[in-house]
């Protein structure tokens, strides 16, 4: 099955920089691929995905990248915002039937004013 | 904006006891799912449900656990005899399409058995 591995676990930046999060998956046949932002107390929300069409898109502040290939896709958040502090995972699926989402272990962002 | 709602928010049983979890999915959404998250690791994928029948389950997802859409609007996860190890965050899910749209979680129920 598919096996999703996130770096860094935690991320510590200032306001205003730039933060970074990478995804390694296993199963080439994957090709969805969204990030959840999940606060505490309060269950995942879908921030942005991609699939295996594309190699990047933008929405705002948030970027992802995907490199089938090397099977890595990242998450690229710029002007970072106190806001922005909470637990982010990536997952990744296949466009057919019924798949599931496997998720990364997350990444603890922390954004200091 | 539609959301996924859980109840309880938290449940406190002893172990063996059976436990229903419930959930709303979005009104016109198809497919229903649960994840289980314990504390510090990563969300896992339990089972998935479409068109009042399982479409597909985890390792984790044994003889214990049971799913069931009872009427036209709840979606119920139960664990007949629960362990220590079902102790965790239990989120709902539901998506229109299969989970390659977006998956609307709810904001889960944390179970804790004790």
């Amino acid at each position: 099955g598919e096996n999703v591995e996130q770096h860094p676990s935690t991320l510590s930046v200032q306001e205003g920089d730039s933060a970074v999060i990478k995804c390694t998956y296993s199963d080439s046949a994957s090709n969805y691929f969204p990030w959840y932002k999940q606060e505490l107390g309060k269950g995942p929300q879908l921030i942005i995905d991609i699939r295996s069409n594309v190699g990047e898109k933008k929405d705002q502040r948030i970027a992802v990248t995907l490199n089938k290939t090397a099977k890595h896709f990242s998450l690229h958040i710029t002007e970072t915002q106190p806001e922005d502090s909470a637990v982010y995972f990536c997952a990744a699926s296949r466009i057919s039937g019924y798949s599931t989402l496997t998720f990364g272990k997350g990444t603890m962002l922390l954004v200091s004013p | 904006e539609p959301e996924v709602t859980q109840t309880p928010s938290h449940q406190v049983t002893q172990m063996g006891q059976e436990v229903i979890l419930r959930c709303v999915p979005i009104s016109n959404h198809l497919y229903f799912y649960w994840y289980r998250q314990i504390l510090g690791q990563k969300v896992e994928f339990l089972v998935s449900f479409y068109n009042n029948e399982i479409s597909e389950k985890s390792e984790i997802f044994d003889d214990q656990f049971s799913v069931e859409r009872p009427d036209g609007s709840n979606f119920t996860l139960k664990i007949r005899s629960t362990k220590l190890e079902d102790s965790a965050m239990y989120f709902c899910a539901s998506s229109f399409q299969d989970s390659t749209t977006e998956a609307f979680f709810g904001q889960g129920t944390r179970l804790t058995v004790v």
